[in-house]
């Protein structure tokens, strides 16, 4: 695709329910990151993948959360029973390969999440 | 632990005034340093710095990065309401490519 493209833009859900959250990177991108961003801070880092492989997953907060990524293209980001400190806007980025290009990445949109 | 430290958090200016937005880090594997503006949700490109001392401009903007001292400034001249935003600078590790985020500087051009 033209950008990189996430879904569902907004998404409210119950503690304690299960999320998916969906990025699709720009076509030929092999490098993909997930932050996340909380009101009012900055972006926190979360997970990278290089291919379908995730050479740095240290930023995922805790073992409710995880990552895949299949066919070196759309990624899913799953966060299990939620909780109310995993609202934020998570955010999407890819590259052709790591670090390449004169402008580090480019970001989707971001699905923000509301947990109530 | 990596750290970038952007100042000042907030800043109101008036259409025309021209502002310095500060960035400094402390990082273990340094690659590059890059600029964002975010307006809504999705940050989008301004610049990379990679080498130190040389400027780089795009219209009224311009940043620079001090390898030695370890900042960077991002200039705005003759500001416009167009520019209020918040502006984000992040450092490439050289390791993962991933990007340490500051907190931003949220700007506001009043007209």
């Amino acid at each position: 695709g033209a950008g990189v493209s996430q879904s569902p833009s907004n998404k409210v859900t119950e503690k304690g329910k299960d999320v998916e959250l969906r990025c699709d990177p720009i076509s030929g991108h092999t490098a993909l990151y997930w932050y996340r961003q909380s009101l009012g801070q900055g972006l926190e880092f979360l997970i990278y993948f290089q291919g379908n492989s995730a050479p740095d997953k240290s930023g995922l907060p805790s073992d409710r959360f995880s990552a895949e990524r299949t066919g070196g293209s759309v990624s899913t980001l799953t966060i299990q029973r939620t909780q109310q400190e995993d609202s934020a806007v998570y955010l999407c980025a890819s590259s052709l390969a790591p670090g390449q290009g004169d402008h580090g990445y480019t970001f989707g949109s971001g699905t923000r999440l509301t947990v109530v | 632990e990596d750290k970038v430290v952007q100042s000042p958090l907030s800043l109101v200016v008036h259409e025309g005034d021209t502002v310095t937005l500060n960035c400094s880090y402390e990082v273990t594997n340094f690659r590059s340093l890059l600029w964002y503006k975010q307006e809504k949700k999705a940050p989008t490109f301004l610049f990379m710095l990679t080498s130190s001392g040389i400027e780089k401009k795009s219209g009224r903007l311009s940043s620079i990065l001090d390898k030695k001292e370890l900042f960077s400034i991002l200039n705005i001249t003759a500001t416009q309401t167009g520019d209020s935003a918040v502006y984000l600078c992040a450092v490439m590790m050289d390791s993962s490519y991933k990007l340490i985020f500051g907190s931003g500087t949220r700007l506001l051009v009043r007209p």
